[in-house]
């Protein structure tokens, strides 16, 4: 079964660097997301994407992210600087295009746990 | 503000038992609910998606159900294994691809 993966697994940066987590979604999916998940909270949405654009954001995504599809296949999130509160595990999820504006299941990817020292 | 919330916070029960999950919320407009299942350090899996105009939804042993009228929906699972041990999650969709999850409920099923 086709599934969504991430790379890295896990990755430990500096505060102040830049860190680019990759995700390869599902070859056939058109829409495309990640969120975070701060240890112990709740999933939060970040950014949708579709057409090469951002489609929606949260006020958590400001000027500090950016995602990119560079290529077919692969779909980032960068932080351009990171801060301590930025530590989380990233997941990026995909859908297929709708039949139906109110019917979409979106497949989630393992996951990469960033920590900011 | 749009929120989900989710009872109990955790739950333990033995294999082979029922439980049912409940999951409340405010948002608005209202466009899908999902329940999702998350194992520990995994991404979650999808379960159940209903709009707003299903009553139930039923994946194997996992039935949910939703009230969209009372924003009210439950998960319930049947004969529970210790492979159900994991978190689940309500996510709510209101409008165009805006998610609201829940906080979720830790679910141990316990030998």
């Amino acid at each position: 079964e086709p599934e969504v993966t991430q790379t890295p697994s896990h990755q430990v940066t500096q505060m102040g660097q830049e860190v680019i987590l990759r995700c390869v979604p599902i070859s056939n999916h058109l829409y495309f997301y990640w969120y975070r998940q701060i240890l112990g909270q709740k999933v939060e949405f970040l950014v949708s994407f579709y057409n090469n654009e951002i489609s929606e954001k949260s006020e958590i995504f400001d000027d500090q992210f950016s995602v990119e599809r560079p290529d077919g296949s692969n779909f980032t999130l960068k932080i351009r600087s990171t801060k301590l509160e930025d530590s989380a595990m990233y997941f990026c999820a995909s859908s297929e295009a709708r039949t139906s504006l109110y019917q979409e299941t979106q497949y989630f990817g393992p996951g990469t746990r960033l920590l900011v020292l | 503000k749009n929120q989900v919330e989710q009872s109990p916070q955790s739950l333990i029960i033995l294999e082979g038992k029922n439980c049912t999950l409940q999951c409340n919320y405010t948002v608005s407009p209202f466009s899908n609910l999902r329940w999702y299942k998350q194992d520990t350090g995994r991404g979650p899996v999808s379960l159940t998606i209903m709009t707003f105009s299903e009553n139930t939804k039923s994946n194997g042993r996992y039935t949910a159900t939703l009230d969209a009228d009372t924003k009210q929906s439950s998960l319930h699972i049947t004969a529970s294994q210790l492979s159900d041990s994991a978190s689940y999650i309500c996510v709510v969709s209101g409008g165009y691809q805006k998610v609201t999850f829940g906080t979720g409920t830790k679910l141990q099923v316990i030998p």
